[in-house]
């Protein structure tokens, strides 16, 4: 079985621009959740999406944006990027069945670095 | 404002030895904690997670201990070794809101030497 599949793994951009993350789930996992992890402040939650919606979403400004496909797929937008944005991207994905409690599953990350 | 905290940034154990790696937490809605190890530049790994209804939880070398009253959690790896060096992250979701989201510690660095 697959695990959680994260593009591209690295990636640098310029002050200013956008960058689109994708994350493909694990076959099966209905719920993705984003979260940036720099050094020092590790794994804050950025936002969850369920069935296409998003069911939560974390304390992170306009710039940051995501959503999910029919496939469960999903993909996060940062616009207008900032040096504070360099960070890893992780992205998870849960069963989230409703019968029971399931932990989530991590891809191997994005490193984006912004200069 | 942190809700969970890892107030050792790290721990050195000898192989062979305990390792005790403490996470306490604020929030009294979490009710279902998680351990997660990561080694650098990889995506954090599931080691072990513990609902509020138990007090103990055993996986192998990796036992986690829950204490409700003090808000408390703590995961045992016994016996240590050196593969177990890594950055062990503690988490934590109320269930009761329907969402997989994850509230985590800033993490304690492990160094498990021979």
């Amino acid at each position: 079985k697959a695990g959680v599949t994260q593009t591209p793994r690295y990636l640098i951009k310029t002050r200013g621009q956008q960058v689109t993350l994708s994350c493909s789930p694990i076959s099966g996992h209905r719920s993705v959740s984003w979260y940036q992890q720099t050094p020092g402040q590790g794994l804050q939650f950025l936002f969850e999406y369920f069935s296409e919606t998003q069911r939560n979403k974390g304390n992170f400004p306009g710039r940051f944006s995501g959503r999910q496909f029919s496939n469960s797929r999903s993909e996060m937008n940062v616009s207008t990027l900032e040096l504070g944005d360099s960070a890893l991207y992780l992205c998870a994905s849960s069963l989230s069945n409703g019968q029971g409690l399931t932990e989530a599953f991590f891809g191997q990350g994005t490193r984006l670095t912004v200069v | 404002d942190q809700q969970v905290k890892q107030n050792s940034p790290s721990l050195s154990v000898q192989e062979g030895r305990i390792s005790i790696l403490n996470c306490d937490y604020t929030n009294s809605m979490f009710d279902y904690f998680l351990w997660y190890k990561k080694y650098p530049a990889e995506g954090p790994t599931f080691l072990i997670s513990i609902s509020s209804i138990k007090d103990k939880n055993e996986d192998g070398r990796f036992t986690v201990f829950l204490n409700k009253s003090a808000k408390h959690l703590s995961l045992h790896i016994v016996p240590s070794q050196p593969g177990d060096s890594a950055v062990y992250f503690c988490a934590a979701t109320p269930l009761a809101y329907n969402t997989d989201k994850l509230i985590f510690g800033t993490g304690t660095r492990l160094q498990v030497f021979p």
